[in-house]
């Protein structure tokens, strides 16, 4: 199973609400990461986890909360967004360590602000 | 800082014709991925490169990767209408786990 989910696919949100967007994998992988990806734009790096410790926070406002409560599972929490945080979220899983470190990416989420 | 160049980043080519992709990155790396993003979807690997020489194929693509040049290139022979799609490179930084990825090469193949 190469496959990374993410829920939900489409979420819109006010300004003032609080959502979590979920990402699991069953590969085994043991780095988890989260990009933010903007129309026509490479992704961009927000976090990542290794063996479930955040190894690195690419100075990310803090009204993004990321979360890895197991190593199948990663959690971003959104509280008082902006209506520039609208874009696809990505999640993807790796293997560090000896390997391809090939990353394998969800399905994203669509987040939309207003 | 790791800096990754694509070129072109745009691409309007006939089906049946060839055409290569560039990837430049600035500092020593030894594994360098291939991706493609068709419009509102996810990212789907296409290729890894490990090592100096490395080539790899799959259909009308395919990749290769000078560690010494810092250089890979994404060579499409014979164009189809489906690999019209975005295409990134991406580096991989030697401390690991990060990855910087090039601009993406916005390719349409026009029937």
């Amino acid at each position: 199973d190469t496959e990374v989910t993410q829920t939900p696919k489409h979420l819109v949100m006010g300004m003032t609400n609080k959502k979590s967007l979920k990402c699991e994998q069953h590969m085994g992988h043991r780095a988890m990461y989260w990009y933010k990806q903007k129309a026509k734009k490479p992704p961009e790096l927000m976090f990542v986890y290794s063996y479930e410790k955040l190894s690195i926070n690419e100075s990310v406002p803090s009204r993004f909360s990321p979360e890895c409560p197991n190593s199948s599972l990663l959690n971003l929490h959104l509280h008082a967004l902006q209506p520039e945080d609208s874009a696809l979220y990505l999640c993807a899983s790796s293997q560090p360590g000896q390997g391809t470190h090939e990353q394998y990416f969800g399905p994203g989420t669509r987040l939309t602000v207003t | 800082e790791l800096k990754v160049e694509q070129n072109p980043l745009f691409l309007s080519m006939q089906e049946g014709k060839n055409y290569t992709i560039y990837c430049n990155y600035s500092t020593t790396s030894d594994r360098l991925y291939w991706y493609r993003q068709d419009p509102g979807k996810s990212l789907e690997s296409l290729f890894v490169l490990l090592s100096n020489g490395a080539v790899k194929q799959e259909g009308r693509l395919m990749a290769s990767l000078d560690t010494k040049a810092r250089l890979s290139t994404l060579h499409i022979t014979a164009a189809v209408h489906d690999l019209s799609a975005t295409y990134f490179c991406a580096v991989e930084e030697t401390s690991g786990s990060r990855l910087t990825f090039g601009e993406g090469t916005q390719l349409t193949v026009n029937p």
